[in-house]
């Protein structure tokens, strides 16, 4: 079946732009998590989500990042005035959200964003 | 101090060879361990996945978790040129939030 899908794939922004960046669940998963990748570290939470509900916003940089997935399905992760130091991969993640420790986590293929 | 240490590696053995990679953590309220595989430009996939201490083994692949030294550790046998990857350990609490503490991931090439 469909993975997480993930859009744009590539990104390029000037500094001071605001950018979206969408993500697709698996169909059915209520979870939804957003990570950030920079080059040559692992990735670090920013936020995630249970059906419409965000219930963990602790990992977002600024208040210049900003989640939202309205309607418990497809999520935006929206970046306002971009930096040099916002340019990393975003990962996004779904799981069933069934509550059990071992609830799988099912990753994208990531937004490279640059900022220049 | 970062909540996970990982030694980024590079690593590079020959086919055949037993790989291990490993994560030390300090958090004590981690109970779930999982590996996740990352190639080039793609998103993690999950490799293994262990509750607590113990052992856990699939295949090639077998993970170990000392909780008592706050330690865990991913073995490869038979190391294949398609295992040349980045490997992330993750971990999480049990209850609270749902989010994964990764490590910085070992990059591991396997030559033929």
């Amino acid at each position: 079946g469909a993975g997480v899908s993930q859009s744009p794939r590539y990104k390029v922004a000037k500094r001071g732009q605001d950018v979206a960046l969408r993500c697709d669940p698996i169909s059915g998963h209520v979870s939804l998590f957003w990570y950030q990748q920079a080059l040559g570290q692992g990735p670090e939470f920013l936020t995630y989500f249970q059906n419409e509900a965000q219930l963990d916003k602790s990992g977002l940089p600024s208040d210049r990042f900003f989640a939202e997935r309205p309607e418990g399905s497809v999520s935006t992760l929206k970046i306002q005035r971009t930096q040099q130091e916002d340019s990393a991969v975003y990962l996004c993640a779904s799981s069933l959200g069934a509550g059990a420790g071992t609830d799988t986590q099912y990753f994208g293929p990531g937004t490279r964003l640059t900022v220049l | 101090q970062k909540e996970v240490e990982q030694d980024p590696g590079p690593l590079s053995v020959p086919e055949g060879a037993i790989v291990s990679l490993n994560c030390t953590y300090s958090n004590s309220a981690f109970q779930y361990f999982m590996w996740y595989r990352q190639y080039s430009r793609k998103g993690p996939e999950l490799l293994m996945y262990t509750y607590s201490s113990g052992n856990k083994e699939d295949g090639r692949f077998t993970a170990q978790v000392d909780k008592s030294s706050k330690y865990i550790s991913l073995f490869i046998r038979d190391s294949q040129p398609s295992d040349s990857a980045t490997y992330l350990c993750a971990m999480k609490t049990q209850g609270g939030s749902e989010k994964l503490v990764f490590g910085k991931g070992t990059k591991l090439t396997v030559n033929p």
